[in-house]
């Protein structure tokens, strides 16, 4: 059964920290994704990368860095958190340029106190 | 600027019956379109999906219906069943032209609530 696993499900950091959100997939693809999901505003793209070492920004990158160092790993970096960026966060792996490829993980729900 | 927009953000159904949920974008460069559902507590999962040159595309009881003159699209669930009860995304994707990487823009999502 293929996944995309995400380290933490839940997580509690303090205003300023310096958090990490971790995703691996172990389908060997190209493609992938960070989003975060809010009430009313649905899934928006943060970064994606397509290769190894490679990122592009999505549309709400501020605040945000990644790190892809292997193919199966896909890091999200918060440089110092703050309480607007409490959100569900979701990391997704794709093998094609099709979005019908995208496979989720099962989120990591981030509360910034 | 919201480039796909689900205007409904929830809908009840009674079991049996039909589930229509609707879902509009803005950006004339989407070509694909998918739905995906989502539990509490898990990630999204794709559900169907249509290309622009088709205006129906159907897979048992879910039917995706595009209209690209209104780009507007609307996915149907006959018969609507409890275990349909999700959150359920309207994305959009420019396959064509190069340099999207497949990434989705997603709408703000429709809670289905299907009583029994």
């Amino acid at each position: 059964d293929v996944k995309v696993t995400q380290s933490s499900r839940y997580l509690v950091k303090r205003t300023g920290e310096k958090v990490f959100l971790e995703c691996v997939q172990d389908m060997d693809h190209e493609n992938m994704f960070w989003y975060r999901q809010d009430p009313g505003l649905g899934l928006r793209l943060i970064y994606f990368s397509y290769d190894v070492k490679m990122k592009e920004k999505g549309d709400i990158p501020e605040g945000y860095s990644v790190s892809r160092e292997k193919k199966e790993r896909f890091s999200l970096i918060l440089e110092s958190a703050s309480t607007n960026q409490t959100s569900m966060y979701l990391c997704a792996s794709s093998f094609s340029l099709q979005g019908w490829g995208y496979t989720f993980g099962s989120g990591t729900r981030l509360t910034v106190v | 600027d919201q480039q796909v927009k689900q205007n409904s953000p929830s809908l009840s159904v009674q079991e049996g019956r039909i589930s229509i949920l609707n879902c509009d974008y803005t950006n004339s460069m989407f070509d694909y379109f998918l739905w995906y559902k989502k539990y509490p507590a898990e990630g999204p999962t794709f559900l169907i999906s249509i290309s622009s040159i088709k205006d129906k595309n159907e897979d048992g009881r879910f039917t995706v219906f595009l209209n690209k003159s209104a780009k507007h699209l609307s996915l149907h669930i006959v018969p609507s069943q409890p275990g349909d009860s999700a959150v359920y995304f309207c994305a959009a994707s420019a396959i064509s032209g190069g340099t999207s990487y497949g990434k989705l823009t997603f709408g703000q999502g429709t809670i289905l609530t299907v009583h029994p």
